[in-house]
């Protein structure tokens, strides 16, 4: 069962505009959110993360947003440029558990 | 950028042949792992170490073995391949416990054939 779940596989954004990737969790244990960037042939870099003690984090254009009710976390990428085309991964984790669970990713395309 | 590298990068084998994959880190950090990365699958965690000769099952562990006998190395071996391993293989490495922010390396593509 998934506990990670990004369900939009790909997003196509024009440049300028605001990119919102989407990610769902099911483990109400998750305490720590992180999104990562992947660019083709090149490993996975942290972008930005969240903790459950807040609601929103922002880093330059990039901000990530935490609704624990919901369980629902957003990333938004204002304004979107071209260099941001990528996967973006979606990874949660729990207090006592060592590792990263990670969803499915999500193809941003950002067109001129 | 964190220290680590991946050998080989590119590897093409055939069914049934062991296969090794290397993961060397300068950054002295505690925590290993390796994962793979598959289409509409995501990043999977294969195995983990929180430590020398100590290690941990993932998600994915079936067919796979490990072994950390220095701090800075993190060795993944298929016994056997098979196709269903074909798959880009990265590891990670993180000074903080319970899956806080990891650094990657830039990944082993394996093909089985």
């Amino acid at each position: 069962d998934q506990q990670v779940k990004q369900n939009s596989p790909s997003l196509s954004v024009q440049e300028g505009r605001i990119s919102i990737l989407n990610c769902d969790y099911t483990n109400s244990m998750f305490d720590y959110f992180l999104w990562y960037k992947k660019y083709p042939a090149e490993g996975p870099t942290f972008l930005i993360s969240i903790s459950s003690i807040k609601d929103k984090n922002e880093d330059g254009r990039f901000t990530v947003f935490l609704n624990k009710s919901a369980k629902h976390l957003s990333l938004h990428i204002v304004p979107s440029q071209p260099g941001d085309s990528a996967v973006y991964f979606c990874a949660a984790s729990a207090p006592g558990q060592g590792n990263l669970i990670f969803g499915k990713g999500t193809k941003l395309s950002v067109k001129p | 950028d964190a220290g680590i590298t991946q050998s080989p990068r590119h590897k093409v084998t055939e069914t049934g042949t062991p296969v090794t994959l290397r993961c060397h880190q300068t950054e002295n950090h505690r925590y290993m792992y390796w994962y793979r990365q598959d289409p509409g699958h995501g990043l999977r965690l294969i195995h983990y170490s929180y430590g020398v000769k100590d290690t941990d099952k993932g998600e994915v562990s079936d067919g796979y073995s490990v072994s950390r006998s220095k701090t800075e190395d993190f060795l993944l071996t298929l016994e056997s391949a098979t196709s269903s391993q074909t798959s880009v293989y990265f590891c990670a490495i993180s000074d903080v416990p319970e899956g806080g922010e990891l650094f990657f390396g830039e990944g082993s593509r394996l093909t089985v054939l």
